[in-house]
Parts: structure tokens; C-alpha cells; sequence
């Protein structure tokens, strides 16, 4: 069973470009997460997809969006890129409600790895 | 403002002792305490949990101690193995309705043979 799939693994993009970074879920999972972690720091929260519906957001500007699709796979969309942006983009997915199971709670994705020039 | 600590950047121990990785909080709405292990190249892997209500949870090598009203929370592995070396991170959630999580930076854990 394929758990959390992330593509591409590595990115290299433009100051001012847009980049689209893909997340599908581990099987049996509804719900996805997406985080930033940048270099020496602890992933950070950017916004959670459920029901294709944004649920909730983390602190980052509106130029983070995302989507998610019927089949529960879904999108990080950044546009207008700045340096800052440079950092390991991580998805994971859950089931709703399922924060401790072992099989059901956050399960991570390997990462995107974007480098903004 | 950051809600979860780590203050060791890194620790190294050696094969068959106890490591012991900390977490500090700063929020008492946090619910739920979870430490997750890290290898280069790869998403952040779930170790062990802990809710609130408790104060200890064991599995297998790994216990998590929860102090409350510390806002502690602890990490033990005994024996250690070169295999877990890695970064460890600490991570909190409110609710436990599976929104998001607030991590620490991380702690990199060295085992030597």
C-alpha cells in the first residue's frame, strides 16, 4: 500500500514565478495537510484540505492557496515566489477524526523540494 | 511566538545507553503530544503519542513523559540503537480533531556504535 505521494521531489523556480507542488493521500485517508519546513526550523503549518473544502489555515499570506479533488488528492499552489519560499514542502494526510491511530493519523510525504532563485 | 521548544539542537549518546529528548510548551490548550522521527530525504515518521490526560506512555524502547504542569515533555529511548539516529521533533495538537500541528525546530540524535 503506497502511503502519502508528493510530486515533484525537487523544484527550481524564479523570483515572481508560480509553482504548483501534488500530494496524494495514503489510502483510506481524507483529510490533507500541507507544511513548509525551511532550513533549521520545525515544519510549519500552512492549511489543511478536507471535504475539498479549505478547513483551516495556518499563518501564511494569500498567496498559498490549494485544492483538493474528489479522489482527496490535492494541490499547494504559491504564487508570485520569493527566496523566502525556498524550503521542503511537506503533505500528509489523515483520517478525519483519527488524530492518534497508528493507521489513520497524519502520515507525511517525503517532501517537495523547492529553490527559489 | 514559539508555542513548542526544543532546546537541543542535537544530542549524541552511545549504543545501549538511554537518550533522552525534551519539549517544552507554552500553550495549556495543547491536547495532544507527539514526538516524530526524521530521516534525510524523507517525511517526518510517527514514533509515539501521548494526550493529555496522561502521564506516561510506553512502546517497545520508546516512553514519553508528559509534566503538565512543567509543560514538559520527555522522550526516553533505552537502549539506544546507531538506527535511530535521526532528527526527533516534538509536536502539539489542540482539540485532538486533527487540525494542525505546532512542531518544535528538532533535536538530532546521534547514536554511536
Amino acid at each position: 500500500d503506497a502511503g502519502v505521494t508528493q510530486s515533484p521531489t525537487h523544484l527550481i523556480k524564479t523570483r515572481g514565478q508560480q509553482v504548483t507542488l501534488r500530494c496524494s493521500p495514503k489510502s483510506g485517508h481524507d483529510t490533507v495537510s500541507w507544511y513548509q519546513q525551511a532550513l533549521g526550523q520545525g515544519p510549519q503549518f500552512i492549511f489543511q484540505y478536507y471535504e475539498e473544502e479549505e478547513r483551516q489555515r495556518g499563518n501564511f499570506p494569500d498567496r498559498f492557496s490549494g485544492h483538493q479533488f474528489p479522489n482527496y488528492s490535492s494541490e499547494l499552489n504559491v504564487n508570485a515566489l520569493l527566496l523566502g519560499d525556498s524550503a521542503l514542502y511537506l503533505c500528509a494526510s489523515s483520517l478525519v477524526g483519527a488524530m492518534l491511530d497508528p493507521n489513520y493519523g497524519y502520515t507525511f510525504g517525503s517532501g517537495t523540494r523547492l529553490t527559489v532563485v | 511566538d514559539q508555542q513548542v521548544k526544543q532546546n537541543s539542537p542535537s544530542l549524541s549518546v552511545q549504543e545501549g545507553r538511554i537518550s533522552i529528548l525534551n519539549c517544552d510548551y507554552t500553550n495549556s490548550m495543547f491536547d495532544y503530544f507527539l514526538w516524530y522521527k526524521k530521516y534525510p530525504a524523507e517525511g517526518p515518521t510517527f514514533l509515539i503519542s501521548i494526550s493529555s490526560i496522561k502521564d506516561k506512555n510506553e512502546d517497545g524502547r520508546f516512553t514519553v513523559f508528559l509534566n503538565k504542569s512543567a509543560k514538559h515533555l520527555s522522550l526516553h529511548i533505552v537502549p539506544s540503537q546507531p538506527g535511530d539516529s535521526a532528527v526527533y521533533f516534538c509536536a502539539s495538537e489542540k482539540g485532538g480533531s486533527n487540525y494542525k500541528l505546532t512542531f518544535g525546530k528538532g533535536t538530532l540524535l546521534t547514536v554511536n556504535p
